[in-house]
């Protein structure tokens, strides 16, 4: 069965250099999440979108921005990067169905700022 | 503040014993309940999910079990395997909140051959 696929899969950057992180959901998935995981942590949500809007907003810093395109696939901006922002960073899909609805994760793009 | 609680942190059990895994949450106004499974430096796997209306869900060896007035759930894995080795995380998603998962921290599982 297709999964979440993200890419870059390891990306290293400088401090105040910038990323892009890419998310292609499951097919026939209508919505996209991103959650963020430090070393060690367990994930916090960041931020979601349903048909392309964005839906939901959590812990996300100023500095971060994300879309999510006609074709379904989303993608998350990092702007000035600081070292704490080095983590582990999930995107999920999952078609909304009511309580039955289930979360599908991704493999994660770890990101290291040097 | 809705928070998701996983005690004990970490667990080692020989190899065929059967074992409980616990979550607790703070709000029992939940949507429905995830058990996730993480191996090191890899992503999540969904395990089973509870709706808010239901006691328990069963996969294979694993059965999970949601109990909202106590704010409890609990994930029971039978004749246990050294490939269980994993961290396993309960994560909530409360009727208040979104669609958003939040997570408990997680037990570390060993299972020793």
């Amino acid at each position: 069965a297709a999964g979440v696929i993200q890419s870059p899969r390891h990306l290293i950057k400088e401090k105040r250099e910038t990323a892009t992180l890419k998310c292609y959901p499951i097919p026939r998935h209508d919505t996209v999440y991103w959650y963020q995981q430090g070393p060690g942590q367990d994930p916090q949500f960041l931020i979601s979108f349903y048909e392309k809007m964005q839906s939901d907003k959590g812990s996300i810093p100023d500095r971060f921005s994300a879309q999510q395109f006609s074709d379904y696939h989303s993608e998350l901006n990092m702007s000035s990067l600081e070292l704490g922002d080095s983590a582990l960073y999930f995107c999920a899909s999952s078609h909304r169905q009511g309580r039955g609805e289930t979360q599908y994760f991704g493999p994660g793009t770890r990101l290291l700022v040097l | 503040k809705q928070e998701v609680t996983q005690i004990p942190a970490a667990l080692s059990v020989p190899e065929g014993e059967n074992l409980v895994l616990n979550c607790s949450f703070t709000d029992s106004a939940i949507y429905n309940l995830q058990w996730f499974r993480q191996d090191p430096g890899k992503g999540l796997t969904s395990l089973l999910l509870i709706q808010s209306s239901q006691r328990e869900q069963t996969s294979g060896r694993l059965n999970a079990s949601l109990d909202k007035s106590s704010g409890r759930s609990t994930l029971y894995i039978a004749a246990s395997q050294p490939g269980d080795s994993a961290t396993y995380l309960c994560a909530v998603r409360w009727e208040t909140s979104g669609s958003r998962l939040t997570f408990g921290e997680g037990t570390q599982l060993t299972v020793n051959p």
